[in-house]
């Protein structure tokens, strides 16, 4: 099945600096890919989506590329900030529709 | 603001005791996921459904795991025997569709057992 290696486990940055997470996975016929955040002890919060090989900027202060070629998938938070410190997680789709997870990035940002 | 709406919040049951939680997808939305996150954030799939069908499920929701998504009622997941290591926060997610579309995730039901 589907596997999604996510990349860095753990993120550490300065404020206004900007952060960078990656995540390569496996089946071609994925067609749908997710970046979440969660916040401790909260839920999952969509924070973006794609599904064609574009660069896409959300305008909240992320952009995501996707290649497909490369069957890569990234996060990039262009000037983080401290109310960024969390985990994000991609996740992809496939099949059935489910949803197949990296094993997170916990970023932290610092002043 | 996703509208999936858990309950319990906090659950928590000894060995060997049930295990229920409850899942009201977003409004319109057919297409409901159960997954499991476990303390080192791994996210084990456990099931979904698309209606009242069940589209995939893996073998631990086979098992000791049930669940259900009846119309009218809210979906549910029910852990029939509990073990130390069904710890986790169990999360619901509901879809318009297993395509082109978001999936929205609840705040979880955190299960502990002691």
């Amino acid at each position: 099945g589907e596997q999604v290696e996510q990349r860095p486990p753990h993120l550490s940055v300065r404020e206004g600096d900007s952060a960078v997470i990656t995540c390569t996975y496996t089946d071609p016929n994925s067609y749908y890919f997710f970046w979440y955040k969660q916040e401790p002890g909260a839920s999952l919060q969509l924070l973006m989506k794609v599904f064609s090989s574009t660069e896409i900027n959300e305008g909240q202060g992320f952009t995501v590329l996707l290649n497909k070629k490369d069957k890569r998938l990234s996060l990039n938070l262009t000037a983080a900030h401290p109310g960024d410190s969390a985990a994000y997680f991609c996740a992809v789709r496939a099949n059935t529709g489910k949803l197949t997870f990296g094993h997170g990035t916990i970023l932290r940002v610092h002043p | 603001n996703s509208k999936v709406i858990q309950t319990p919040r906090y659950l928590v049951k000894g060995q060997g005791q049930k295990a229920k939680m409850r899942c009201i997808p977003e409004k319109g939305h057919p297409v409901v996921f159960w997954y499991q996150q476990n303390k080192n954030n791994e996210f084990k799939f456990l099931i979904n459904f698309q209606n009242q069908e069940v589209l995939q499920q893996i073998d631990m929701t086979e098992k000791r795991f049930s669940a259900e998504c009846p119309s009218n009622s809210p979906c549910s997941l029910e852990i029939q025997s509990s073990e130390a290591g069904d710890s986790a926060l169990y999360l619901c997610a509901s879809s318009l569709s297993t395509g082109y579309t978001e999936v929205f995730f609840g705040k979880g039901t955190r299960l502990t057992v002691v």
